[in-house]
């Protein structure tokens, strides 16, 4: 699975946008980009995965660069509640085990 | 939507004895489970994979005769943490693919505390 990076923490004020960033240059044509969080004690909790379109759920929207080179997560209006770690991934399928780096560590401020 | 269940939450156990964490998939069935282990302030580390039906797939420093994974069924995974020591004591996460393309589920997590 390719690596992917991220930066280790970042501030978000209360109803503003969070935009997280994730770079995974060495991604594969098959690789989709999985995102996670992970609220203090509790299992991560699976936020939304894309191939090469952008997409969107009811939690955040994905947008993915034509190159597919990095990616970036938005939370549309953050709230305390996402204050969380969050995890970038790149693999293939779900059934491929996940290696997790360390995250952005996403401080939601009032 | 799927849901991945862990049992017990939380355990306290003594130092030489061996504790049993369960991971189930309550309403789909998980051919593969992974499961996870975590420090305080330290990201998931992947402990071993688990196959129903065969021998787990452990990381490489894990050792298998200490964290001993069986997977019998298909829609349960079960760790057993051998001999626990209070080195042991961590957060200990499980999660399951759906399908080829879909979501990995995780379970809540067992926090683990050896005396």
């Amino acid at each position: 699975d390719a690596k992917t990076t991220q930066p280790p923490s970042m501030d978000c004020a209360e109803g503003r946008a969070a935009n997280l960033p994730c770079n995974h240059s060495t991604i594969s044509g098959n690789e989709y980009v999985y995102w996670y969080r992970q609220i203090h004690s509790q299992g991560p909790q699976y936020i939304i995965h894309g191939l090469k379109n952008n997409e969107t759920n009811e939690m955040a929207s994905l947008i993915i660069t034509e190159d597919r080179k990095s990616s970036t997560l938005i939370l549309p209006h953050a709230t305390l509640r996402d204050t969380a770690v969050y995890y970038c991934i790149a693999k293939k399928t779900s059934y491929d085990k996940v290696i997790f780096g360390p995250g952005t560590s996403l401080s939601v401020i009032p | 939507g799927a849901v991945v269940s862990q049992h017990p939450s939380r355990v306290i156990c003594k130092s030489g004895t061996s504790v049993k964490i369960e991971c189930r998939s309550l309403d789909f069935q998980a051919t593969t489970m992974f499961w996870y282990r975590q420090f305080p302030k330290q990201s998931l580390m992947l402990m071993a994979t688990s196959n129903e039906g065969s021998k787990a797939t452990y990381e490489q420093g894990v050792e298998k005769d200490k964290f001993l994974i069986n997977h019998a069924s298909l829609t349960l995974s079960t760790l057993t943490v051998t001999s626990a020591h209070p080195e042991d004591s961590s957060f200990y996460i499980c999660s399951a693919p759906t399908r080829l393309d879909g979501e990995l589920f995780f379970g809540e997590g067992s926090r683990l505390t050896v005396l």
